[in-house]
């Protein structure tokens, strides 16, 4: 599986962007870029995936660079509700499609 | 609702002791995976299942068992426990490639 590389945590203000970084030098060309969050005692959560080109939805957009090797995940104005712990895990289908969580980055939102 | 549906919600038993978790997957989705979260492991996957059939195995222990049903739903059996088997354990399933993973909202297993 191949791996990423997330910071362990990072702060925000209510109502102020937030980028969350991922590398992923070692993407191969079929591998999907999954975001999900999770909030204390809960399951995870899906933000966002993408391929190869930029993805927008009503939670967030994902950036994927255009080697691939990294990508951020935009919050564009993050509320307490945003604070959690987010993943960026690569999948690829047709392969072994489970997702592989790491340790993930804290977001923690301060009003 | 996230689609996904686990119970119990919670489950307190003692060390020895079997139990089953029960996982029913959103509408149409085939895969069923199953997931440890431990304070001190994070998530770790187990098993997975796709139209009644296992597809891959993770860290699963010997004493774990899993399956999937023709209705599609999945039980993920834990028997001889130990108190290092108290987790939270979620399932997730997916439609497919063009979509993600929904996961549900856990069994918290309490082994006393």
């Amino acid at each position: 599986d191949a791996k990423t590389t997330q910071p362990n945590s990072m702060e925000s203000n209510e109502e102020e962007p937030v980028h969350l970084p991922c590398n992923h030098s070692t993407i191969s060309g079929t591998d999907y870029i999954h975001w999900y969050r999770q909030l204390p005692s809960q399951g995870p959560e899906y933000v966002i995936h993408g391929l190869t080109s930029n993805v927008n939805n009503r939670m967030a957009s994902l950036a994927i660079a255009e080697d691939r090797k990294s990508s951020t995940l935009i919050l564009h104005r993050a509320t307490l509700r945003d604070a959690a712990v987010y993943y960026c895990i690569l999948m690829r289908w047709g392969g072994s499609e489970k997702l592989v969580f790491g340790k993930g980055t804290k977001l923690t939102v301060n009003p | 609702d996230s689609g996904v549906t686990q119970t119990p919600k919670h489950l307190i038993t003692a060390t020895g002791q079997r139990v089953t978790l029960r996982c029913s997957p959103r509408s149409g989705d085939l895969s069923v995976y199953w997931y440890q979260q431990s304070l001190d492991q994070g998530l770790q996957f187990l098993i997975q299942y796709y139209n009644g059939e296992e597809r891959a195995k993770g860290n699963i222990l010997e004493r774990f068992s899993a399956q999937q049903f023709p209705d599609l739903h999945s039980e993920l059996n834990l028997s001889s426990l130990e108190l290092g088997d108290s987790a939270l354990y979620f399932c997730a399933s997916t439609a497919g490639e063009r979509g993600g993973y929904t996961f549900g909202s856990g069994t918290r297993l309490t082994v006393v």
